[in-house]
């Protein structure tokens, strides 16, 4: 399975909603499509796992839906912190996918 | 409370091998399988492969076929990541992480071992 995330890079202000894809090349189950955060020198921090459940002390900002091929990950209003990288993966089998990521930056 | 715990990072040759552990603990061990994952340097997530701790079945990714090798030991919970033949190129941050087959639980993953591969 081949995860495409889109846009690659996504310049938004802080305030302004942000909306990122994950296309899969085939049907994903919604229990197993996790979105991470990912920021400079740190490892990946989970953020949604069963493409719609909130990882322990996210905020509710940050929302994951979709089903099948198509995910999606919103962050409502972007704070300061949310500027970082962000990847879908699946995941509950013998053999995982990545997203390459989606870059939010400040614009 | 689930945890995997990884060795310290290791500096090696080109041409060498390197083996990294990753000790898990607050689970049934052979309940969940394990992948590996590697980031290079300004890179993204990249899969290695998979084992499963019940019966040592392993999965790997093309790209690293006949140059990886996992294993586990279920006496001590410890799965390994052997990688032979390293280059410059296999310098990355590598993880374990064990996989989650419900609905009610997600990916936990180890914090991580650098890997440096210098002359």
């Amino acid at each position: 399975i081949v995860l495409t995330q889109s846009p690659g890079t996504l310049s938004l202000s802080p305030g302004e909603r942000a909306t990122l894809s994950c296309r899969a090349s085939q049907t994903v189950s919604s229990t197993y499509l996790a979105w991470y955060q990912q920021k400079p020198g740190q490892a990946p921090r989970l953020l949604i796992y069963g493409a719609s459940s909130r990882a322990t002390g996210i905020p509710d900002r940050f929302r994951g839906g979709g089903s099948g091929t198509d995910f999606t990950l919103t962050i409502s209003r972007l704070e300061p912190e949310d500027f970082a990288v962000y990847y879908c993966q699946q995941y509950g089998s013998s053999r995982w996918t990545f997203g390459q990521g989606t870059k939010v930056e400040i614009k | 409370q689930v945890e995997l715990v990884q060795s310290g990072a290791e500096v090696k040759k080109p041409g060498a091998s390197v083996k990294v552990s990753c000790k898990a603990s607050g689970y049934t061990f052979s309940s969940y399988g394990i992948s590996w994952v590697r980031q290079a340097p300004r890179q993204g997530l990249e899969w290695m492969g998979w084992i499963s701790p019940y019966n040592g079945n392993t999965n790997y990714a093309q790209k690293f076929q006949g140059r990886v090798t996992m294993t586990r030991d279920t006496s001590t919970s410890t799965v390994y990541m052997e990688l032979r033949s390293l280059r410059s190129d296999d310098t990355a941050v590598y993880y374990c992480a064990r996989d989650c087959y419900s609905t009610s639980c997600y990916v936990h993953w180890g914090q991580g071992t650098l890997v440096t591969v210098s002359s």
